[in-house]
């Protein structure tokens, strides 16, 4: 299974809101409902941030959404804040027997 | 409130094998929640998942990596491990050990550990 596709790189300004997506094929993104998003800082560990396609866990802000169509899932980051900046990784289960891809992640700029 | 922690060599020399462990604490790995997971990311590059253990033994790989991997775990002592064997530089990388839910999503991480693979 080859990784999702991410853009490397995506910008706002504060207050602005920003898309990034996530393209995988029918055999992943397209078959479940099991796409994933993370926000990783620099030196840190990633931080889950939506499941299950548009589920936030716990404390996560409600600025953060996502959605999927197709073999496309999105995120959606609103209000942009300078906190924001950071990368972000897609991942989605792709069957049993490679039960996790993740995408080449994105870089957001808040400038 | 799970807590997961890496730990194991810094440096491991090329055709050898890398062997880590995770030590968890707040929550048993005999619970039926979680599939207990590696993850990799090597410097300056996006996330690698490696495979993932249930609280049955069963195991689950990365294809790629099915060859040289094997998990296991300690279920009196609440860790679980990875083995690598067969290193080159490319398995030069950030180690992480999670929390897989159903259909994968990581919802737990350790802080990570950087394991070098240079003679």
């Amino acid at each position: 299974q080859s990784a999702l596709t991410q853009p490397p790189s995506a910008s706002g300004s504060p207050g602005q809101s920003v898309t990034i997506s996530c393209t995988g094929t029918s055999s992943d993104v397209g078959k479940y409902n099991y796409v994933s998003w993370y926000q990783q800082h620099p030196g840190k560990a990633p931080k889950l941030i939506i499941s299950e396609v548009s589920k936030r866990p716990s404390g996560v802000p409600d600025r953060f959404s996502a959605s999927k169509s197709g073999n496309t899932a999105s995120l959606t980051v609103s209000g942009l804040q300078t906190e924001d900046e950071a990368d972000y990784y897609c991942s989605s289960f792709a069957g049993s027997n490679n039960p996790v891809i993740f995408g080449g992640g994105t870089k957001l700029t808040v400038l | 409130q799970l807590q997961l922690q890496e730990s194991g060599p810094g440096l491991v020399k090329p055709s050898e094998t890398l062997s880590l462990i995770c030590t968890v604490s707040g929550g048993s790995i005999s619970s039926s929640t979680y599939y207990w997971a590696w993850i990799r990311q090597p410097p300056g590059k996006g996330l690698e998942w490696i495979g993932s253990i249930y609280y049955s033994g069963s195991t689950y790989f990365n294809p790629s990596l099915m060859s040289r991997a094997t998990i296991s775990r300690e279920t009196s002592k609440n860790k679980f491990s990875l083995k690598l064997s067969s290193v080159t530089a490319a398995d030069t990388a950030v180690y992480y050990c999670g929390t897989n839910l159903v259909g994968g999503a990581t919802e737990y991480w350790g802080q990570g550990t950087l394991v070098t693979v240079s003679s």
